[in-house]
């Protein structure tokens, strides 16, 4: 298996909170990832890193920023967490070459109140 | 921007039968990847099988096959002699060949495997 570590597992927090989720690679991979999985939309991708200090925006950005200071870490930050933002986040990580494929975290349930 | 579609909420087959996971997809790139996850009830997300919008033979591994389609944007996973422990979620999924990966999932399908 990939090595890749999410943390935390689950957590349970309260609306308007600051939320901040981790995610570890032991692979130096270039690629890391974010997404998060809803009922009926599959994952959707948040953010994502090209590498150190090198971030953009997937297709549902807001309300979420990333930090990446080191080649195995990729923080995913909720500056003010909504009830909407209730999911499982999946980390993953990917090299350069096109046909090799992405390997995900186990994920993070988050659950906001 | 691309687009994964998979119109089969949920199927249900009998052991050791074949199936055959539909999957469209949409994109103006003229290079892309083609990808396929399953997610068990456990809820990690497994790899299994990659199929390059370039790549002349429909891809294989083991018993899951790519039934690719290119001109009619299909993209089709087909499990034979399936398992109990196939039963599963199935999520298609697509990204550009160039720079990151970033991948476009479908909404997904429930694979339920009878006995």
């Amino acid at each position: 298996d990939a090595g890749i570590t999410q943390s935390p597992r689950h957590k349970v927090t309260e609306t308007g909170t600051p939320v901040t989720l981790r995610c570890h690679q032991t692979e130096n991979h270039r690629y890391m990832y974010w997404y998060r999985q809803d009922p009926g939309h599959g994952l959707r991708l948040i953010h994502y890193s090209y590498g150190v200090k090198d971030t953009d925006k997937g297709e549902v950005s807001d309300g979420y920023s990333v930090s990446r200071s080191k080649t195995e870490d990729f923080l995913l930050t909720l500056e003010s967490a909504t009830s909407s933002q209730t999911s499982v986040y999946f980390c993953a990580i990917s090299e350069i070459l096109s046909n090799q494929p992405q390997h995900f975290g186990d994920g993070t349930r988050l659950s906001i109140l | 921007a691309q687009k994964i579609t998979q119109t089969q909420p949920g199927m249900f087959v009998q052991e050791k039968e074949a199936v055959t996971l539909d999957c469209t997809y949409d994109t103006s790139d003229p290079s892309y990847g083609l990808f396929w996850y399953k997610q068990p009830s456990s809820g990690e997300m497994i790899f299994l099988i990659y199929q390059g919008s370039y790549d002349q033979q429909n891809a294989t591994e083991g018993r899951y096959s790519l039934n690719f389609q290119k001109a009619r944007k299909s993209a089709n996973l087909v499990i034979s002699a399936s398992q109990l422990g196939d039963s599963a979620m199935y999520f298609c999924a697509m990204s550009p060949i160039q720079g990151a990966q970033k991948l476009v999932f479908g909404q997904g399908t429930r694979l339920t495997i009878n006995p």
